[in-house]
């Protein structure tokens, strides 16, 4: 267990819809990372937060969205849902977020858009 | 830009045979380089991570790791694999300036056979 929670576990849904994926760093963590895995694309980053700020950013699409909270958790929008959304999220967390940090994975949320 | 290639997709060895994962990189700055594991329906799980110093890094489970910057390689190696290492192997890379964003190479599936 790595302390990193995540629900729901899994999420099925339609086109066009919109979810929210809900995060939980390890205790102490400030440091919150988004990606998503899927069989054609792999595992992609998404975007980072530090302390409640945005702090990097990847290929994230504009549909999607995310922000940390005060109390650190930390939630993932994705809206317009396609086809191709459907994949596994997973959210991780970092002590301090910078490049040399560990990042203990959560055991992701897995999407499928019918 | 940062990219992770890992060589091999499918990995099949037998039990206490060693392995070797293949993983290059490359990127314009230094970097930090590190492997996950993920086990079926599980979350990642770090293995070992080069940040400086001696090129010769070792983990947990047995594994270890060398980091070749000339060759701009850090493959992943193990003397004697147990059957329940059988996993998804991923090599991910770092760098100072980009926050904690990670960026993975495509997987290496390592099967161990008895």
């Amino acid at each position: 267990d790595s302390g990193v929670t995540q629900t729901p576990k899994h999420l099925i849904t339609a086109t066009g819809q919109r979810v929210t994926l809900r995060c939980s760093p390890r205790s102490g963590d400030l440091s919150v990372y988004w990606y998503q895995q899927s069989l054609d694309q792999g595992l992609q980053f998404l975007i980072q937060y530090y302390n409640g700020e945005e702090r990097a950013k990847g290929n994230i699409l504009e549909r999607f969205s995310a922000q940390q909270f005060p109390d650190l958790h930390s939630e993932l929008n994705l809206s317009s849902l396609e086809l191709g959304d459907s994949a596994l999220y997973f959210c991780a967390s970092s002590e301090r977020g910078g490049a040399q940090d560990e990042q203990f994975f959560g055991p992701g949320t897995r999407l499928t858009v019918l | 830009a940062q990219s992770v290639t890992q060589l091999d997709s499918q990995v099949p060895v037998f039990e206490e045979a060693p392995v070797e994962l293949r993983c290059n990189y490359s990127s314009s700055v230094s970097v930090y380089l590190f492997w996950y594991v993920q086990y079926p329906n599980q979350g990642l799980q770090l293995l070992l991570k080069y940040l400086s110093g001696s090129t010769l890094v070792k983990g947990i489970n047995g594994f270890e790791a060398e980091f070749n910057k000339s060759q701009t390689s850090f493959h992943l190696r193990k003397p004697s694999v147990h059957i329940s290492d059988t996993a998804e192997y991923f090599c991910a890379v770092s760098e100072d300036n980009q926050g904690g964003k990670l960026i993975f190479g495509q997987g290496t599936e390592l099967s161990v056979k008895p």
